[in-house]
């Protein structure tokens, strides 16, 4: 259980054009998701907090405009990089966020998307 | 805010040995978890173990084990028993009850034969 898919795995854009990424929670609902990014060898930053019915919330630094993040139902969360440039290729990973006993909840991660903008 | 440090960029290790892996962390709050992740190079992000702060005893799976020292904000992740499988990338990783997490810089692990 507890399995977190996006799509696609890999895309190719040219600049200036956008590009939306979906992560799906298939097994569970989700009320919040994460969205991440990672350069190669890096560490993962966390971009946003995606909450289902409302805004997300983004992290000092990350461009709202720029990363549209729309968390439509409990399971489907998707990231629009729109009017992509070379400087936004990177690796995205999206998490979904799974409440557990007690106050606890865990996180379940996609496998990422591979963006690349020529 | 919470910070986490990694401070070993790469390690390396012979099958079969055992290995840690250093992690310090620096927080306010009271309530929080720690985790440590590996990231093998298909990138998906996989659970190797988590400890609630609350707790003192120190958690273990299987070949996996933390030493989690909260006066000294430290937790870090011992492995036994290399095997080249656990060839990956380790991020340490703070998580709050609400589920956030701040990651380490990561420690590139090699299991050597």
């Amino acid at each position: 259980g507890a399995v977190v898919s996006q799509h696609p795995s890999w895309v190719i854009c040219k600049s200036g054009t956008s590009v939306k990424i979906e992560c799906r929670s298939l097994d569970f609902q989700a009320t919040t998701m994460f969205w991440y990014r990672q350069f190669p060898k890096q560490s993962l930053m966390l971009m946003a907090t995606s909450n289902e019915g409302s805004k997300a919330t983004y992290e000092q630094g990350v461009e709202k405009d720029k990363f549209l993040i729309n968390h439509a139902s409990l399971t489907l969360s998707t990231l629009t990089v729109t009017s992509a440039h070379p400087e936004d290729s990177s690796f995205y990973i999206c998490s979904a966020s799974l409440p557990l006993a007690g106050d606890r909840n865990e996180q379940f991660f996609g496998p990422g998307t591979r963006l690349t903008v020529l | 805010a919470q910070t986490v440090t990694q401070s070993q960029p790469e390690m390396s290790v012979q099958e079969a040995e055992t290995v840690t892996l250093s992690c310090t962390y620096d927080t306010s709050e009271n309530n929080y978890y720690l985790f440590w992740y590996k990231q093998p190079p298909s990138r998906q992000m996989i659970l190797v173990i988590r400890q609630e702060a609350y707790k003192q005893q120190n958690a273990t799976e299987n070949r996996f084990s933390v030493n989690f020292q909260k006066a000294a904000k430290s937790f870090s992740l011992k492995i036994s028993d290399s095997q080249l499988g656990d060839t990956a990338m380790y991020f340490c990783a703070f998580g709050t009850s609400y589920g956030k997490l701040t990651f380490g810089q990561g420690t590139i692990l090699t299991v050597h034969p």
